[in-house]
């Protein structure tokens, strides 16, 4: 089966700081891309990153970084000089093609970024 | 905005009745997903179209059915409703049908009293 764990339920940051957001996955196909999706008070999901999983290089999107550990099946989200718009729920989600596109979202880390 | 559009936005109705929520992909968009968002069950995949085809399916219970019409939009229908099933669905649509990012609509928010 496939799933994603999320183990932080909530997590908090000052303004400017760094914090790092932990995902775990299970998956026995070995092609698959893992997102990271963050979802504001508004409700709208918006994509912050994704990475191919027979890609060895971390992806970064300015202020937003992985940490993709295949063996470990671990991607971690680390987001630099936090804003207050980071606030927002985080879900990690991973999706495979294979057999279809199915898509498996974690429950979700709230965040949030205090002045 | 992410070009995808959803309607209604809010929708109240009754336990036992039937309701349609719409989706209009982004222009050249051909695959589009529905996903429900429940406080308890977090966000469930439930169904994938491709260019009017059945790609995937998820959790998506037997009382639910979507399709796909010939122009893309979507439309997702929820019958014999229950208590349970009040959440938010959003819909998402990619260019392809392979691995490729989504983009989310802005959700229909369903009360089910």
């Amino acid at each position: 089966a496939q799933t994603v764990t999320q183990s932080q339920p909530e997590m908090s940051v000052q303004e400017a700081e760094t914090v790092t957001l932990s995902c775990t996955y299970d998956t026995s196909e070995s092609n698959y891309y893992l997102f990271w999706y963050k979802q504001p008070p508004s409700g709208q999901m918006i994509l912050v990153i994704r990475q191919e999983a027979y890609k060895q290089q971390n992806a970064t999107e300015n202020r937003f970084s992985v940490n993709f550990q295949k063996a470990a099946k671990s991607f971690s989200l680390k987001i630099s000089d936090s804003q207050l718009g980071d606030t927002a729920m985080y879900f990690c989600a991973l999706e495979q093609w294979n057999t279809g596109n199915q898509f498996y979202f974690g429950t979700g880390t709230s965040l949030t970024v205090i002045p | 905005d992410s070009g995808v559009t959803q309607t209604p936005k809010h929708l109240i109705t009754a336990t036992g009745q039937r309701v349609t929520l719409r989706c209009s992909p982004r222009s050249g968009d051909l695959s589009v997903y529905w996903y429900q968002q429940s406080l308890d069950q977090g966000l469930q995949f439930l169904i994938q179209y491709y260019n009017g085809e059945e790609r995937a399916k998820g959790n998506i219970l037997e009382r639910f059915s979507a399709q796909q019409f010939p122009d893309l939009h979507s439309e997702l229908n929820l019958s014999s409703l229950e208590l349970g099933d009040s959440a938010l669905y959003f819909c998402a649509s990619s260019g392809s049908g392979g691995a490729d990012e989504q983009f989310f609509g802005p959700g229909t928010r369903l009360t089910v009293l």
